[in-house]
Order: structure tokens, then sequence, then C-alpha cells
């Protein structure tokens, strides 16, 4: 089972940002967090990851909490092509090391 | 950007038919994985490969499945004889190989098994 606890759905204004926020209470320390969004059935499309440090990329922000049992997904200016589905999942540091993915938070945007 | 291609989009096939579902990963990785997604469902993971073997497999993917990578380039996964059930999004993924590198996934075949 998927070790981490989104909200089933957010909604979020065109051109707002979009905070996504995830729990992961029983992280191991070797754990890394992944978000992945995917859009109407595509595949999963990777998006950001981070062990401890914030991180930025040109999709999106990654806010960890100090202790790493908490994190949040921000989509700066979020545009309607944004409406997905966006999981978080924590992922071991190994490189065989699969995903698991649970039900994710379904973000719709609206004009 | 490279990306993980599959092919065909969209395969149907007779319950009891063998199908194979081809994907070419991206070049320089070296972890390939299948997913699968029933309509409505999770995505749950099949089976990882590495180094022409199987590294992980999970309980979905039982003898009726296999994997093979036949030349440098491809990488397929066979079920022998398809079931109502397999009918699903079919996605095909890869991975540099460090620790911390992301999986890249394809954009899927939908399997109809009438």
């Amino acid at each position: 089972d998927a070790k981490t606890t989104q909200p089933p759905s957010m909604d979020c204004a065109e051109g707002r940002a979009a905070n996504l926020p995830c729990n992961h209470s029983t992280i191991s320390g070797n754990e890394y967090v992944y978000w992945y969004r995917q859009i109407h059935s595509q595949g999963p499309q990777y998006i950001i990851h981070g062990l401890k440090n914030n991180e930025t990329n040109e999709m999106a922000s990654l806010i960890i909490t100090e202790d790493r049992k908490s994190s949040t997904l921000i989509l700066p200016h979020a545009t309607l092509r944004d409406t997905a589905v966006y999981y978080c999942i924590v992922r071991v540091d190994l490189g065989y090391s699969t995903l698991t993915f649970g039900k994710g938070t379904m973000l719709l945007v609206s004009p | 950007e490279p990306e993980v291609t599959q092919t065909p989009s969209h395969q149907v096939t007779q319950m009891g038919q063998e199908v194979i579902l081809r994907c070419v990963p991206i070049s320089n990785h070296l972890y390939f994985y299948w997913y699968r997604q029933i309509l409505g469902q999770k995505v749950e993971f099949l089976v990882s490969f590495y180094n022409n073997e199987i590294s992980e497999k999970s309980e979905i993917f039982d003898d009726q499945f296999s994997v093979e990578r036949p030349d440098g380039s491809n990488f397929t996964l066979k079920i022998r004889s398809t079931k109502l059930e397999d009918s699903a999004m079919y996605f095909c993924a890869s991975s540099g190989g460090q620790g911390n590198s992301p999986l890249h996934f394809g954009n899927g075949t939908r399997l109809t098994v009438t």
C-alpha cells in the first residue's frame, strides 16, 4: 500500500498557485519524495523529487518539512492544462526500486 | 527531450490469444518497468527488469506474463493467454539506474480483451 496520504480532490483558479499537500509520516531516511501527475489516462508524468531540501524546476516547487513527514507541491501559476491526478510517492534510494501509486489528488483548475 | 515510446496505442484481442506489447525505453536508461492501470483504478506495478533479468515482480505478474529485451532498444511484455480481466492500460517506464533517477513513462497501450 502507498505510504502517503493526499486529499482526494482540490480546486484551483487559473493563474493562481496550486498547493498540493502530502503526508508521509513513516518515511525512512533513505526514501525520496517523488511527485507525478497523470492527465486523463496518459502515462504518469514525472514532476519533481527531493530528499530533504526544497527543490524547484521549470514545472513546480517541492517544499519538504524539516522532519520530512510532509511535503507540498506548488504549481506557481496553474493553467487549465494542469488539471490532472497528482501522485505523491516515497521511493527508496535504490536503482531498481519501484513506485507505488496511491489514489492521488485530483486537481481541477477552473477558469 | 527523449521519451519512452509504446506501440501499439490500442490493441484488441480475443480471450485466450497471445499479445505482445512493445516499448522503446530512453536510450541510455538501465532499468525497465511495466505497470498497468485497470479503468478507474490505481496504477499497479507489474515487473522491473535490469541486466537482462527480472529484478522484482508483483503478484499480478504470474506465469501468463513474460518480459524480454530482444535487442538493444526494445522491451516487450507478453501475455500468453489473455483473460477478460487483463483489459487495462499498460505503461512501460525506464530509469537511468542511479538511486534517485526518476522513472519516465510512456503513454501506454490500451489492451481490450473481448
